[in-house]
């Protein structure tokens, strides 16, 4: 059975940083594509990160390139989002999906002084 | 980036209707085309890919058909865990965009 558990969000200010982490299990991480999608409180989801299966490609949502990195470690089957220079705009519930139709519960970022 | 539109905005109906929703792009988007459902307090759940197949798992009474720009999803019988609310979303171009929702409620 295919389990994404997201974790790391919470409460960051303004201009702050907070790494996410997913940690995946019940199929060969190394040989999928991840990617990030968030869902800010009353509004739709918003794709925001892919990375390939090796990790050597990434793409962004214009609204977070340049603040925000994707990354992955296959030996830890782990997918992390570095978010930095953090604003209002990016709270939201983060979730980690292996494809289009597995996501995981999510992790909730408030961005807030 | 490709703009999707998605029509109504809400939709008031009784169990067991039959309901469609629409879904246009701004630009062809060939058959690239998702429809998700989100139930309050859950992950959008995937129905439909590539415009008109089912996801593992899902009913019948669920049908996506369209391509290039102009996408349609119907619910044949509306049950009570259809109560929700609908997506589309083209994956033709990155960035990956949605529609910003259709709610479809009871009467």
């Amino acid at each position: 059975e295919v389990q994404l558990v997201e974790s790391g969000g919470g409460l960051v200010q303004p201009g702050g940083s907070l790494r996410l982490s997913c940690a995946v299990s019940g199929f060969t991480f190394s040989t999928y594509a991840m990617s990030w999608v968030r869902q800010a409180p009353g509004k739709g989801p918003e794709w925001v990160s892919v990375i390939n299966d090796s990790g050597s490609s990434t793409y962004y949502a214009d609204s977070v390139r340049g603040r925000f990195t994707v990354s992955r470690d296959s030996a830890k089957n782990t997918l992390y989002l570095q978010m930095n220079s953090l604003r209002a705009e990016d709270t939201a519930i983060y979730y980690c999906a292996k494809s289009f139709g597995e996501w995981g519960l999510g992790t909730l970022v408030i961005v807030s002084s | 980036e490709i703009v999707m539109t998605q029509s109504p905005a809400t939709l008031s109906v009784s169990p067991g209707d039959k309901v469609t929703l629409s879904c246009r792009a701004s630009q062809s988007v060939d058959s690239d085309l998702l429809w998700y459902r989100q139930k309050p307090g859950q992950a959008p759940s995937l129905l439909i890919h590539d415009a008109s197949t089912r996801a593992t798992g899902i009913p019948a009474r669920f049908s996506g058909s369209g391509s290039g720009a102009e996408f349609t999803l119907i619910i044949s019988s509306l049950q009570s865990e259809d109560f929700a609310l609908y997506y589309c979303q083209q994956v033709k171009n990155w960035p990956w965009t949605f529609g910003q929702g259709t709610k479809v409620e009871i009467k």
